[in-house]
């Protein structure tokens, strides 16, 4: 079974632009997952979709955003870049009744 | 307010010995545990976890034990290889009345080194 995949793996943006990020989860698994990780914060989660709805979010502003498609596929958008936007984006999917995340590679985004 | 904390950043060790990986949480809701392994310009790679409900769980080379008493979890590798080193980070996840949201907190890692 292809594990999760995200797109693309490396970003340079400049502050104030905004940027989408893709993710595919494994096959089955209908929920995803996003985390953002920095060296300051670790690991940190943004917010989960199942089913097409949003129904988790973590304390990020709202220029983070996200949305999942009818094939589970996600996307997130990050709004107005600000320099500490800077970070590992990473994406997890899992089967629903259960608790593992499989993680993706993680898109590198560099805000400049 | 670091509700998962791995107080050891890095852990060297001698490789055919056991690593022992620590972490402790201050939220009594956690009722789910994960161990992750991370290597650079890689995504975490699940392990193993455990029930609140258990207090030890083995795969492998890989054991968990939870003392929710003490709040808690470590992580044995027996025996230690090279190949284990990498960063390992501990997961938690809250009870939300029966449901299966997706949202981990995460300890901010544990660099282990395996000499050869």
């Amino acid at each position: 079974k292809a594990g999760v995949t995200q797109t693309p793996r490396y970003l340079i943006k400049t502050r104030g632009q905004q940027v989408t990020l893709s993710c595919s989860p494994i096959s089955g698994h209908r929920s995803v997952s996003w985390y953002q990780q920095t060296p300051g914060q670790g690991l940190q989660f943004l917010f989960e979709y199942f089913s097409e709805t949003q129904r988790n979010k973590g304390n990020f502003p709202g220029r983070f955003s996200g949305r999942q498609f009818s094939n589970s596929r996600s996307e997130m958008n990050v709004s107005t870049l600000e320099l500490g936007d800077s970070a590992l984006y990473l994406c997890a999917s899992k089967v629903d009744r259960f608790y593992e995340q499989y993680f993706g590679p993680g898109t590198r985004l560099t805000v400049t | 307010d670091q509700q998962v904390k791995q107080n050891s950043p890095s852990l060297s060790v001698q490789e055919g010995r056991i690593s022992i990986l620590n972490c402790d949480y201050t939220n009594s809701m956690f009722d789910y545990f994960l161990w992750y392994k991370k290597y650079p310009a890689e995504g975490p790679t699940f392990l193993i976890s455990i029930s609140s409900i258990k207090d030890k769980n083995e795969d492998g080379r890989f054991t968990v034990f939870l003392n929710k008493s003490a709040k808690h979890l470590s992580l044995h590798i027996v025996p230690s290889q090279p190949g284990d080193s990498a960063v390992y980070f501990c997961a938690a996840r809250i009870n939300a009345g029966g449901t299966s949201y997706g949202k981990l907190t995460f300890g901010q890692g544990t660099i282990l080194t395996v000499h050869p």
